[in-house]
């Protein structure tokens, strides 16, 4: 049950697309198309962005989209906004468990 | 309104139990598979335990795993978690949060789990 790597930061102006990756093994993330993303601001609940890899949930923007290759999934934030800083974190099933990323703080300059 | 609502955190030495609440409102808990899910101040999520609808089918993290029970009443539309022989590194903020698609899509606001001397 080792967590899913994520890039501890990412930033990117107003209006420009950053992608923030999630590495895991073939027991998780490429064992399974079911990776989630969530985006936590500080001091609240996390909020489910992403699910079975690219499925958006009912509000959720479409600027927010995601991708699997292999052992490793991706969440791609275009026409970054303010409101879209935040933590993101990844997560998958991993048979009979989950995992989760150790988070990506999302800077918008 | 979709709800979740966890109580029963607090203070507790080393060695210590604390049993976790949640309480759910606006859908049918019955059906839902739910989950723990933990925060330690500053870091990042980690997963704790999982129950089926009826609470027959239960798993948890290593970590946790001989000191927890999760457990659940479909009457009560309540989710609980038992734990015992809590240690340091079990101080937290505890999620229970409900599962759709392999993914959590509602949580509750937590409650803060603090083990100290």
């Amino acid at each position: 049950q080792s967590a899913l790597t994520q890039p501890p930061s990412a930033s990117g102006s107003p209006g420009q697309s950053v992608t923030i990756s999630c590495t895991g093994t073939s027991s998780d993330v490429g064992g399974y198309d079911h990776v989630s993303w969530y985006q936590q601001h500080p001091g609240k609940a996390p909020k489910l962005m992403i699910y079975e890899v690219n499925k958006r949930p009912s509000g959720v923007p479409d600027r927010f989209s995601g991708s699997k290759s292999g052992n490793t999934a991706s969440l791609t934030v275009s026409g970054l906004q303010a409101e879209d800083e935040a933590d993101y974190y990844c997560s998958s099933y991993a048979g009979n468990s989950w995992v989760f990323g150790g988070g990506t703080k999302l800077t918008v300059l | 309104e979709v709800q979740l609502v966890e109580s029963g955190g607090g203070v507790v030495q080393p060695g210590g139990s604390l049993r976790l609440s949640c309480a759910a409102s606006g859908f049918t808990f019955s059906i839902y598979w739910m989950q723990w899910v933990r925060q330690t101040p500053g870091k990042g999520l980690v997963w704790v335990s999982r129950s089926n609808s009826d609470g027959s089918r239960i798993s948890y993290a290593d970590p946790v795993k001989g000191r927890f029970t999760i457990s659940r009443d479909n009457v009560k539309n309540t989710l609980y978690l038992e734990m015992n022989s809590l240690r340091a590194e079990d101080t937290a903020v505890y999620y229970c949060a409900r599962e759709s698609f392999y993914s959590l899509d509602v949580w509750g606001q937590g409650t803060t789990v603090i083990v100290s001397s």
